[in-house]
């Protein structure tokens, strides 16, 4: 089974400057790596994706996420933070389950979440 | 926000009772899936569901169960409800099983058991 490790709890990052989420990954086969945010008492918003393709992948929101094959890392960056950023991010990656269709059963893993503060 | 809504937001219940949570999925995706979130962790992969067939499932028993309708939307299903049930429960669509364009979260359903 796949899984991701995201080794920070928390996050705090001063207002204006740059934050780095950090995420690694375990798979076998290619990566399918996800991002999302979840904001007080809300669902899941996508933020961006790697499938293949390009080792820096831009986003949602002016994040982007940093495919590294060799560390096995996917970190979530921003040059410059904002409050507004302050929540709950979470790392995830495909994972292929049973399936009954035979078509396969494509659903997410995530990692536990890392909480992010930017102080004003 | 995405096109995919979920009800109740909000929900208590006794220990031992049954409930149902519903999801409308976002216009054109043909496959939902439901996720588990409990308090401080991530979301937990319950089960998938694909042209009405259920379509895997995570370590979840067999109390847990879901519908798919031909408009797409979908039920969970919790029966004999124990206090570790308390969650937000949150309800993913996609265009397909593919997954390669990922999954499409609603708002969830924060289910308080007591």
């Amino acid at each position: 089974a796949q899984s991701v490790a995201q080794p920070e709890d928390q996050v705090n990052v001063a207002e204006g400057n740059p934050l780095t989420v950090k995420c690694t990954y375990s798979v076998s086969g290619n990566p399918y790596l996800f991002w999302y945010v979840q904001y007080p008492n809300r669902g899941l918003q996508f933020l961006l994706k790697y499938i293949t393709g390009d080792n820096l992948v831009k986003g949602s929101y002016g994040f982007e996420a940093e495919f590294n094959k060799s560390q096995t890392s996917f970190h979530l960056k921003k040059p410059s933070a904002l409050v507004s950023d302050s929540a709950l991010y979470f790392c995830a990656v495909r994972d292929v389950g049973v399936a009954y269709s035979g078509a396969g059963s494509y659903q997410l893993t995530f990692g536990k979440g890392t909480k992010l503060s930017v102080i004003p | 926000e995405t096109g995919v809504t979920q009800s109740p937001t909000h929900l208590i219940k006794t220990r031992g009772q049954q409930v149902t949570l519903r999801c409308s999925s976002q216009s054109g995706h043909n496959t939902v899936s439901w996720y588990q979130q409990a308090l401080g962790q991530g979301p937990q992969f319950i089960f998938q569901y694909y042209r009405e067939e259920e379509n895997g499932r995570g370590n979840f028993p067999p109390r847990f169960s879901g519908l798919q309708f031909p408009n797409y939307s979908s039920e969970l299903n919790v029966n004999a409800l124990e206090l570790d049930d308390s969650a937000l429960y949150l309800c993913a669509s996609s265009p397909g099983l593919a997954g390669g364009r990922g999954q499409y979260f609603g708002p969830g359903t924060r289910l308080t058991v007591t």
